[in-house]
């Protein structure tokens, strides 16, 4: 019940900015939150932040705070993730996954299929 | 931040055997505990909320318990879909942490 649909690689050159889209299908959009973690390359699992789907109400992690802007639009029932300032360092699979409307969180019960970004000159 | 310790990190075991392993909080998370399984190239997939209620359509053959702080997945009779890599995470309180993983491979 419920699909998450992130759009496709993105190769990006240090410094620039990349911005990921998840559309939700077959649940209420409104209803829950929409978490974005990412994966560098042979690593575990980083929470990059949360927005709910209900009032764009966000709560970021500390250490992309400065550089990430998460946005949503309910008339496409699409959650954005915005990462300026790109390094090598943010060279990772980007997932989003659907969490609490409200907060802290949920467990993460669906998962996009996550969107390659590399950061490269 | 809460942190979250899994062990151990690489697990050697055979299809069929029965399969524990391990994270740790650093503080508690009362049962705001979830376990994922990740395959290579895959998206993570729910295993377990709760610290012990299963996902929707997970098999009864993966369990979870939680003793205080220290929280426990179970697979009794490993199957070769098993293999993977498995994380828990906390949802208690903002950010969630996951651990850093434990390998499950092939003996």
């Amino acid at each position: 019940q419920g699909q998450l649909v992130q759009s496709g690689p993105e190769v990006k050159k240090p410094g620039a900015s990349v911005k990921v889209s998840c559309k939700a299908s077959d649940y209420t959009f409104t209803t829950y939150g929409i978490s974005w973690v990412r994966q560098a390359p042979g690593q575990g699992l980083e929470w990059m932040g949360w927005i709910s789907g209900f009032n764009g109400n966000t709560n970021y992690a500390q250490k992309v705070q400065v550089r990430v802007t998460m946005t949503t639009d309910t008339s496409t029932n699409t959650a954005y993730m915005e990462l300026r300032s790109l390094r090598s360092d943010d060279t990772a699979v980007y997932y989003c996954a659907r969490d609490s409307v409200t907060g802290p969180h949920n467990a993460f019960d669906i998962w996009g299929q996550g969107t390659m970004v590399t950061v490269s000159s | 931040e809460i942190v979250m310790t899994q062990s151990p990190p690489t697990l050697s075991v055979s299809p069929g055997e029965r399969v524990t392993l391990s994270c740790r909080a650093s503080q508690s998370v009362g049962s705001n505990l979830a376990w994922y399984q990740q395959k290579l190239g895959q998206a993570p997939r729910l295993l377990i909320y709760g610290a012990s209620t299963r996902a929707t359509g997970i098999p009864a053959r993966f369990s979870g318990s939680r003793s205080g702080t220290e929280f426990t997945l179970t697979i009794t009779s490993l199957q070769s879909e098993d293999f993977a890599v498995y994380y828990c995470q906390q949802y208690n309180n903002w950010p969630g942490t996951f651990g850093q993983g434990t390998k499950v491979e092939i003996k």
